[in-house]
Order: structure tokens, then C-alpha cells, then sequence
């Protein structure tokens, strides 16, 4: 069974930093891409940003560009995300999504974790 | 890269039929066979329902369909029932190599 863990959520002050973690478990993690979806309060999904299987290719959403860093330790089916410069708007749930193609970033999510709360305020 | 438009809300009684539409552009849903439709429940994680435009994952019921035409793609649900109200998002793969949600639709079973 696919298990996807989330931590490191909490509150920071803006301007602040804060890593995220996902710990995921029951596939072959280094065969799939992964992503982070983030949900503000009341609000839709947004895409943050994606990591290939291998890590050698990232992508992110314009809204956290220079901001953001997805990194993934396959040796510990770990998926991060480090947050700088954080901003009220980036108060959110931030999920973590496996890909469900082997080996492609391919933005399809077949497995979801339960998600992390950030809140960033003063 | 916008949000793919989806109406805010849609309702139905059960046994009844709903779409939920998805509005894109040809860089996005028009152009890609890669759009997927999340039922979510209210504190929980998202469900994927239906990729590739028409796919089901196993274990999702058949009353759950998609399609696409143009730059709009639907979710039907026929046969509703009551455990089918949720939040309904599509996402579909764009030109910018990138994902990009709808703004989701909240299904009232009536």
C-alpha cells in the first residue's frame, strides 16, 4: 500500500523559511516523479512543484519561482520542499502527490499524503 | 499559467445525472489528452477519479466518466448518490511542461 507522510508544517513569520518532508513508502520510490499541491484555506488546489524520479529535472509554479526548492533523497524515499521568503498567500495544506507513471513526469496523481499546514503569519 | 475554469457548483438528486465542465485553452486542455478529474470530501486528501481524459483507476465506479471536446473537458456522474458529494477538480497537463488546476466544483446531492 502506497504510504505518503507529510511534516514539518507550522506557523513562520513571513519572510520566514521552513523545509517540508515527505516519507513515502510501499513503491519503488526512485521510479516515480513527485510533486507538491498546496490548498489555502476554503480554496482550490494549486501545483507548487515537481521533481523527476532521478531529481535531475525540477519544475515549479511561477508563484514560488526563486522562492522554493523541491529536492527528493531517493536513498531515503524522501521528498522535500524547502521554503524561503515566505509570504502570507503561501498559508496553505501542502500535499505531497506521487506521479502514476514510472519514470516520467507526467502530473497525473494516483496517490495523495493527508498534508501539512503551513501558516505564515506575524 | 490560469486556473481551468469549472462552474463554482453543481447539484443533482440522486439517481440523477451531472457534468461538471473544464475550460482550458489550446495550450492546456485543448492540446493535451492529459487531463484528470479529484473528487476530494471535506478534510481529506484528493481522489484521482479519471485520467487521460476518459481513464478510470480501478476501483472507481463506471458511474464516473470523462471527455473532452475542444478546449473543454467534462466529468459525468450518473446514478448519483449521496456519498458522491464532494469538491470535483480537473487538472490538466499544459505547453509550459507544467500542471495547472481547475478552481473546482462542489457537487450537492440533493
Amino acid at each position: 500500500e502506497v504510504q505518503l507522510l507529510e511534516s514539518g508544517g507550522g506557523l513562520v513569520k513571513p519572510r520566514g523559511s521552513l523545509r517540508l518532508s515527505c516519507a513515502a513508502s510501499g513503491f519503488t520510490f526512485s521510479n516515480y516523479a513527485m510533486s507538491w499541491v498546496r490548498q489555502a484555506p476554503g480554496k482550490g488546489l494549486e501545483w507548487v512543484s515537481g521533481i523527476s524520479a532521478s531529481g535531475g529535472t525540477t519544475y515549479y509554479a511561477d508563484s514560488v519561482k526563486g522562492r522554493f526548492t523541491i529536492s527528493r533523497d531517493n536513498s531515503k524515499n524522501t521528498l522535500y520542499l524547502q521554503m524561503n521568503s515566505l509570504r502570507a498567500e503561501d498559508t496553505a495544506v501542502y500535499y505531497c502527490a506521487k506521479d502514476d507513471i514510472v519514470l516520467m513526469a507526467y502530473f497525473t496523481f494516483d496517490s495523495w499524503g493527508q498534508g501539512t499546514l503551513i501558516t505564515v503569519s506575524s | 499559467q490560469s486556473a481551468l475554469t469549472q462552474p463554482p457548483s453543481v447539484s443533482g438528486s440522486p439517481g440523477q445525472s451531472v457534468t461538471i465542465s473544464c475550460t482550458g485553452t489550446s495550450s492546456d486542455v485543448g492540446h493535451f489528452n492529459r487531463v484528470s478529474w479529484y473528487q476530494q470530501s471535506p478534510g481529506t486528501a484528493p481522489k484521482l477519479m479519471i485520467y487521460e481524459v476518459t481513464n478510470r483507476p480501478s476501483g472507481v465506479p463506471d458511474r464516473f466518466s470523462g471527455s473532452k471536446s475542444g478546449n473543454t473537458a467534462s466529468l459525468t456522474i450518473s446514478g448519483l448518490q449521496a456519498e458522491d458529494e464532494a469538491d470535483y477538480y480537473c487538472s490538466s497537463y499544459t505547453s509550459s511542461s507544467t500542471p495547472v488546476f481547475g478552481g473546482g466544483t462542489k457537487l450537492t446531492v440533493l
